[in-house]
């Protein structure tokens, strides 16, 4: 079974950073693209960013870029995002996810295995 | 990256139908087929329910189905059950790698 665990959320002050990271183990995570989405409380989805297989392309929503860090260490199953700049609309349950691939084939758009989210709550 | 438009709820009755609009534009949903739905029990994380506008992972039950006509995609529960009662959000790909989610429309049954 493949999971996806989260960690590195809690309380932060607005302007500083935190790391995310995101724990995958039943797959070697290399072979596949892999995203955040976050969740404000009581909101709907919101996509934050995504990275190729390999790291060597990353993606980011406008209310992120420039602030957050997508990166990958696929020898150790690991995904992580650097959050700075952190604002309190940044407040949320952030979710580690990857893309289906099956068959050799990877389907864009179609994220198929969810970790149970880390949160970040933003204040002073 | 505006995010594409759900009505907030919807509701039907036990063995009903159910629909859901999401409505975007000519620079996502128009533009591509990488349509998906995802399904939200309270208190659970996100469950793939449709991807590539119209498939099913496995495991998903053919009650339900989706569509797509130009800057709006629909996702139909048929045979409503109790266990269908859900926030549903669509997500489609918006260009210059970038992905776009509906606000979450929520099931009554």
């Amino acid at each position: 079974e493949v999971r996806l665990v989260e960690s590195g959320g809690g309380l932060v002050q607005p302007g500083r950073s935190l790391r995310l990271s995101c724990a995958a183990s039943g797959t070697n995570i290399e072979d596949y693209a892999m995203l955040w989405v976050r969740q404000p409380p009581g909101k709907g989805l919101e996509w934050v960013s995504i990275i190729s297989w390999n790291g060597g392309t990353t993606h980011y929503a406008d209310s992120v870029r420039g602030r957050f860090v997508v990166s990958r260490d696929n020898a150790n199953n690991l995904m992580f995002l650097q959050m700075n700049g952190l604002r309190p609309e940044d407040t949320a349950l952030y979710y580690c996810t990857k893309v289906l691939c099956s068959g050799g084939t990877c389907y864009a758009g179609a994220f198929d295995v969810w970790g149970q989210g880390t949160f970040v709550t933003v204040s002073s | 990256q505006s995010a594409l438009t759900q009505p907030p709820s919807a509701s039907g009755s036990p063995g009903q139908s159910v629909t859901i609009s999401c409505t975007g534009t000519d620079n996502d949903i128009g533009a591509y087929d990488y349509v998906s739905w995802y399904q939200q029990l309270p208190g659970k994380v996100p469950k793939l329910i449709i991807y590539d506008v119209i498939k099913r992972p496995s495991g998903v039950p053919d009650r339900f189905s989706a569509s797509k006509s130009g800057n709006t995609a629909s996702l139909t529960v048929s045979g409503l059950q109790p266990g269908d009662e859900a926030d549903y959000y669509c997500c489609s790909y918006g260009g210059s790698s970038n992905w776009v989610f509906g606000g979450g429309t929520r099931v009554t049954v």
